[in-house]
This record gives C-alpha cells, sequence and structure tokens, in this order.
C-alpha cells in the first residue's frame, strides 16, 4: 500500500502568516489522485482540495493544492483564526486508499 | 441536499461486536458505493473498506478481514458496517462516507460519526 508521510507533525503559526503543508508518498500517486482534508476537534473531517490542486465546493481560495507523483503540498495563504486545525493528506489513486498521519496548524 | 445519519454511540466489552448503520439521503443510495473510514482518539484516519449498495459487493481492508461485515437495507437507504472480536484497541470514532462523488475517490460528504468504545 502507499504510505502518505506528512511534514511537519505540528506547524506553529500567528493569524495572517503562510502555511505550508507537506505529503510525501512511498510511490507514486496516479493522476494525482490526491486529497486534503481539514478537521476540527469533535468534528468530521472536510474536503478541502481534491485532484491535487481542485478546491472543494465552497472552500475559500487561500487555499491551494500543488504536487504530482510523490511530493504534493497544501498552502494556506494567509492564516484566517478558523484554519487553525489538523489537516490530512489521502491518495485515492491505487486500492487500498490510505491517509497521512496529519499535520496539525496551531496558534503560535 | 446530501445526509449520512449514523446511528449513536455504542460500548462494548472485549470479544462483543457492534453494528454501526448510516442512513443516507438527498441522492441515490444505489447509485454509488459506501465506504468506511475510523479514527483512534487523537490519532488519523484509517479506511475499513466499502460496499456497493446495489449488488452488496465489498472490498475490505487486510486489516479488517475475517472480522468486518459491510450490508446493506435498500429499501430504507440504509448502509451497515459491523466489526467483530472487538478488542480495546477498536475504540474509535467510524464514520460512514458516501454521495454522488464517492466514484471519483475523494471523500466529500462524511457522517456525523460514532464512537465505539470497547472496555471491560
Amino acid at each position: 500500500e502507499i504510505v502518505l508521510t506528512q511534514s511537519p507533525g505540528t506547524l506553529s503559526l500567528s493569524p495572517g502568516e503562510r502555511a505550508t503543508l507537506s505529503c510525501r508518498a512511498s510511490q507514486s500517486v496516479s493522476s494525482s489522485s490526491l486529497a486534503w482534508y481539514q478537521q476540527k476537534p469533535g468534528q468530521a473531517p472536510r474536503l478541502l482540495i481534491y485532484g491535487a490542486s481542485s478546491r472543494a465546493t465552497g472552500i475559500p481560495d487561500r487555499f491551494s493544492g500543488s504536487g504530482s507523483g510523490t511530493d504534493f503540498t497544501l498552502t494556506i495563504s494567509g492564516l484566517e483564526p478558523e484554519d487553525f486545525a489538523v489537516y490530512y493528506c489521502q491518495q485515492y489513486g491505487t486500492s487500498p486508499r490510505t491517509f497521512g498521519q496529519g499535520t496539525k496548524v496551531e496558534i503560535k | 441536499q446530501v445526509q449520512l445519519v449514523q446511528s449513536g454511540a455504542e460500548v462494548k466489552k472485549p470479544g462483543a461486536s457492534v453494528k454501526v448503520s448510516c442512513k443516507a439521503s438527498g441522492y441515490t443510495f444505489t447509485g454509488y458505493y459506501m465506504h468506511w473510514v475510523r479514527q483512534v482518539p487523537g490519532q488519523g484516519l484509517e479506511w475499513m473498506g466499502w460496499i456497493n449498495p446495489n449488488s452488496g459487493g465489498t472490498d475490505y481492508a487486510q486489516k479488517f478481514q475475517g472480522r468486518i461485515a459491510m450490508t446493506r437495507d435498500t429499501s430504507i437507504s440504509t448502509a451497515y458496517m459491523e466489526l467483530s472480536s472487538l478488542r480495546s484497541d477498536d475504540t474509535a470514532v467510524y464514520y460512514c462516507l458516501g454521495g454522488p462523488n464517492i466514484g471519483r475517490g475523494y471523500f466529500d460528504y462524511w457522517g456525523q460519526g460514532t464512537l465505539v468504545t470497547v472496555s471491560s
């Protein structure tokens, strides 16, 4: 199975700063079949990005995704208070679908 | 609008079984697969498998083979996930995932989650 490794584990930033989250795959993710999710405490994850770079419905344009092959990035251009959460990447190009272990974005 | 409503929290003893339900609305239940994912408290997300509500066909993650069963009742647009021989490390929130985009591979509709606690 494809193992996804996210870094860093925790990102401490201030509101307004730029956040850059990394997701590295153990083998190439076919057709850029990579998604990003945001999860807040006590809530189900919410889809942010699919196809590595397409924003899901209703997602603000401060969220952007990029990458291909084995290296993917989620960028939040200017952190809003509601963006402090845990972020997961997921690949869906190869069965079984797998998730990264998550990156927590916390307030500095 | 698409909604996935799951059954309530459960407390089970080690060795028992649990059956979680997920009622779908807002789309054609039999037209799209239903997936299940779990999350151990404070940890990441783990894909468990899927069911084809039309045919009843299933595919399970190897880790759960032999003690998981996904079924459905198309008359009430409800999918079920049953996990048997429960252990303490099965304590987790279990999510169903569905909706008309499920075939594309990503998960844009999630149930609210069902906490299953396994404790003696």
